[in-house]
């Protein structure tokens, strides 16, 4: 089975502090992405990665960073955490078939509640 | 701008009742359309998938109805049990290409006994 594993499952945080979400997959996926969740606004995508230390901006990447070192390892970054940054975080990786490039099944982990205050 | 419209916001169906949810996009480009259930506390997970060139996909009690022309598709729930209660996001991408998958804002389904 393939686990996609968030470091937290509930985060409290004051706004200014620069906050590290941390994101694992077991299954050598190539493809890794970090979503936020809100109630009538649905997964928005914050960044993906298809490739260790390549990244591409999402829907809604401001006040956001990413960082892509090892294949596994996907980490989101808040680099001054706001009140409105407040939200469900959901990691998720998928595979990718070669040079196909064809769009499969996206796993995800739990999310990560974070709360800033 | 929201390329996926989904409805509705909120369901409630009686165990045994049929559960339909719909979703509507608009870039032409999307070809593939998948249906995520996420339960509480849980990550979402992938129900069931269909591609443009089929207008129907059934799996068990779970049913992908494909409109091209309309640019429409939805999700029936058959045989509806208090176990389907979850939320259901429809989503579109381009079937090929850098994935970037865009979701609905989701559904909540409550099935009642």
């Amino acid at each position: 089975d393939v686990k996609v594993t968030q470091s937290s499952r509930y985060l409290v945080k004051r706004t200014g502090e620069k906050v590290f979400l941390e994101c694992v997959q077991d299954m050598d996926h190539e493809n890794m992405f970090w979503y936020r969740q809100d109630p009538g606004l649905g997964l928005r995508l914050i960044y993906f990665s298809y490739d260790v230390k390549m990244k591409e901006k999402g829907d809604i990447p401001e006040g956001y960073s990413v960082s892509r070192e090892k294949k596994e390892r996907f980490s989101l970054i808040l680099e001054s955490a706001s009140t409105n940054q407040t939200s469900m975080y959901l990691c998720a990786s998928s595979l990718s078939h070669g040079l196909e490039l064809v769009v499969t099944e996206a796993f995800f982990g739990q999310g990560t509640r974070l709360t800033v205050v | 701008q929201q390329q996926v419209k989904q409805s509705p916001q909120s369901l409630i169906v009686q165990k045994g009742g049929i559960s339909i949810i719909n979703c509507a996009y608009e870039n032409t480009a999307f070809d593939y359309f998948p249906w995520y259930q996420q339960f509480p506390g849980k990550g979402p997970a992938l129900l069931i998938a269909i591609r443009p060139d089929v207008s129907e996909k059934k799996e068990g009690r779970f049913t992908i109805s494909f409109n091209k022309s309309a640019k429409q598709f939805s999700l029936h729930i058959m045989d509806s049990q208090p176990g389907d209660s979850a939320t259901y996001f429809c989503a579109a991408s381009r079937s090929w290409g850098y994935q970037k998958v865009t979701f609905g804002i989701g559904t909540k389904l409550q099935v009642i006994p």
